[in-house]
């Protein structure tokens, strides 16, 4: 059964500074991987999605990697802003369709 | 309005009631979902479909059921509403099996069950 885990839970960073979210998956028969942004109380955005052949994807300040042999993922933000507090998930898609996501990592940028 | 819309935003039922959450899309997207986030468990699917009249089970359908006789619109049904039912429900779309199959999720409907 695919698990995917995203550690640290919660992290806080000051601004400026760069940093890493991490996302790891147990099963490496993933069809692709998607990072999105969940702001209190609204929805999911999407950020970046990584087809299972892709090494990386980059958007502005954001860049995703896939390992599938290491079943990981990162998502690096370049130079953090207060605007980028949220909750950071990860979710992977199999190849039957389902999509399994990780519980999040809750990151707060301190002004 | 293009995208994706969910209805009602909010309800409050009570235990045994039926219960209808509507999703909407516009983009002719060929696949849909249906999650619930949970403090604790994060989003888990409950039912998904890759096209009209085609559903799935997700990880967790007991107590739903799904319906998809137009391409645009996915409701959901608590046939007999439970308290542990209660919970944020997300509606999402994709294009399909394709490099276009990113997903995007409607704003949700709070649901609470008393």
């Amino acid at each position: 059964k695919q698990e995917v885990t995203q550690i640290p839970a919660a992290l806080s960073v000051p601004e400026g500074e760069n940093l890493v979210l991490n996302c790891s998956f147990t099963d490496s028969a993933i069809y692709n991987l998607q990072w999105f942004r969940q702001d209190p109380g609204k929805g999911l955005t999407s950020l970046l999605l990584i087809q299972s052949s892709q090494r990386e994807q980059t958007s502005g300040r954001l860049n995703a990697s896939l390992d599938k042999s290491s079943g990981r993922s990162t998502l690096y933000i370049a130079a953090s802003q207060p605007g980028d507090s949220a909750t950071y998930l990860c979710a992977v898609r199999l190849g039957d369709d389902k999509i399994i996501f990780g519980k999040g990592t809750r990151l707060h940028i301190l002004p | 309005d293009a995208g994706i819309t969910q209805s009602p935003r909010y309800k409050i039922t009570e235990t045994g009631r039926q219960v209808t959450l509507m999703c909407h899309q516009t983009w002719s997207h060929s696949y849909m979902f249906w999650y619930r986030q949970d403090l604790g468990h994060g989003l888990r699917l409950i039912y998904y479909s890759a096209a009209a009249d085609i559903t799935d089970k997700g990880e967790v359908p007991d107590g739903y059921v799904v319906s998809r006789s137009k391409t645009e619109n996915f409701p959901l049904t608590l046939e007999s509403a439970t308290r542990s039912q209660t919970s944020v429900y997300f509606c999402a779309s994709s294009s399909g099996q394709s490099s276009y199959n990113e997903q995007f999720f409607g704003p949700g409907t709070r649901l609470t069950v008393l």
